[in-house]
């Protein structure tokens, strides 16, 4: 099956500072999200970006989906961001309901902790 | 616009009990998936269901359940509960079109499950 690697595993940064999370995946993808997992444990969309770039305030993603890669960038980062950020993918397949397998395959996320 | 309702929110179970676990889909989505996240295996996809069918199956014993009704509430249900059953579980909705597969996928906030 796909695999998707995410790294760093684990970041720790100073307030104010910027980083990049990457999402390496192994096949072609029909859909590819960010997640933020909040401390009770909710998954909170980021972006749903199966190809090209968004920006949504201090966080932009960029896919390149032809060399199967993922960027996730924060600027200016807060306390607020300290969690775990996921990405994750979904194949679209032949099948009778339209070729999505319906599933998608997480990465084991990057425990991002900011520094006040 | 209402988000995907989980409950219960929390749950303490024995050993061999039996637990039924309910998800509200935003409405006009018809697809509900349901996950598990352990520290240990990370977030694995359970099972998929759209329009009442189940169309996607992930790795785990029959031990585990589910269905959907016709306004897309869904039920997972977990018999003969074991210790490592314990595990937030999630739930996702997203629309789906035939021909088209999934768009973006919606978390609730899970119900953790502790299994003693």
């Amino acid at each position: 099956g796909i695999q998707v690697e995410q790294s760093p595993p684990d970041l720790i940064l100073q307030e104010g500072a910027n980083s990049t999370l990457r999402c390496n995946f192994s096949d072609s993808v029909n859909n590819l999200q960010w997640f933020h997992q909040n401390p009770w444990g909710q998954l909170i969309n980021l972006f749903y970006i199966p190809s090209g770039t968004k920006q949504n305030g201090r966080l932009s993603a960029t896919t390149v989906a032809t060399e199967r890669y993922s960027l996730l960038y924060i600027s200016s980062s807060q306390t607020t961001d300290s969690g775990v950020y996921f990405c994750a993918v979904e194949r679209l397949t032949p099948g009778n309901y339209g070729g999505s397998q319906g599933n998608l395959i997480f990465g084991k996320g990057t425990k991002l902790s900011v520094k006040p | 616009k209402a988000g995907v309702t989980q409950t219960p929110r929390y749950l303490i179970k024995t050993r061999g009990q039996q637990v039924t676990l309910s998800c509200s889909p935003i409405s006009g989505h018809r697809s509900v998936s349901w996950y598990q996240q352990t520290p240990g295996q990370g977030l694995q996809f359970l099972f998929e269901y759209f329009s009442e069918t189940q169309r996607n199956k992930g790795n785990f014993p029959g031990r585990f359940s589910g269905r959907q009704f016709s306004n897309s509430r869904s039920e997972m249900n977990v018999s003969t509960l074991e210790l490592g059953d314990s595990a937030l579980y999630l739930c996702a909705s997203s629309l789906a079109y035939k021909g088209m597969g999934n768009t973006e996928a919606f978390f609730g906030q899970g119900t953790r499950l502790t299994v003693v």
